[in-house]
């Protein structure tokens, strides 16, 4: 049972927009911990979407944005396209565990 | 460029002890705000996070499962090893180690390909 909580699938038609929650605590994001989301082609490694609630490494095209407020954060992603279809994960550090945690996993299915 | 990769046994027996050695090149674990994370996958299910190993040799495991892992490093050899006791077959999964930066937030910035182990007799 992971400690953050997203939904396990969300789906649009190519171009749409779709977000994922990230719903945690006052011990993770809540803490002002810094949120890292992460795509996860099926068959291959998790792979650094954003880190640092709103930076983005070079190569992750602008359509994917973040946002935090409270004990919550969310990415979303605008213009949705077939290589899109991932599962995503959220990660943070909580201070209860002294340990990181990561989110249930979200599927984007691309209808 | 940097680029971690896993190493060790596809397959062990209950009981038996993992040892698993990450292989990375492009950065010097020496480095202060350097840290190497080890993470697990068991098939088709969510990221577990298993460990840190930081550049002044502090080390941080986690809570569930700190009684079974120990790491060391080789820094001339640019390797970091995980050991895990007493394997069982619900650790059967895949384990991934990946560079983490103090600087980035904690942020698991470059992730090793993964090794699937399998736990069986």
């Amino acid at each position: 049972q992971s400690v953050l909580t997203q939904p396990p699938s969300v789906s649009g038609a190519p171009g749409q927009r779709v977000t994922i929650s990230c719903t945690g605590t006052s011990s993770n994001i809540g803490g002002l911990y810094d949120v890292h989301w992460y795509q996860q082609i099926p068959g291959t490694a998790p792979k650094l979407l954003f880190y640092g609630n709103n930076n983005r490494p070079s190569g992750v095209p602008d359509r994917f944005s973040v946002s935090k407020s409270g004990t919550s954060a969310s990415l979303a992603i605008t213009g949705l396209q077939a290589e899109d279809e991932a599962e995503y994960y959220c990660q943070t550090y909580d201070s209860s565990l002294n340990g990181y945690v990561f989110g249930s996993g979200t599927k984007v299915t691309v209808l | 460029q940097v680029t971690l990769k896993e190493s060790g046994p596809a397959l062990v027996k209950p009981t038996q002890t993992l040892t698993l050695t990450c292989t990375f090149s492009g950065f010097s674990l020496s480095r202060s705000g350097m840290r190497v994370i080890w993470i697990r996958q068991p098939p088709g299910q969510g990221l577990e996070w298993l460990a840190r190993i930081d550049w002044d040799d502090d080390k941080f495991y986690s809570r569930s499962l700190e009684t079974r892992l120990t790491m060391s490093t080789d820094t001339s050899k640019n390797q970091v090893v995980l050991r895990m006791t007493n394997m069982d077959p619900v650790d059967t999964a895949t384990y991934y180690c990946a560079r983490c930066m103090a600087a980035d937030g904690d942020a698991f910035d470059t992730w090793g390909q993964g090794i699937m182990v399998t736990v069986s007799s």
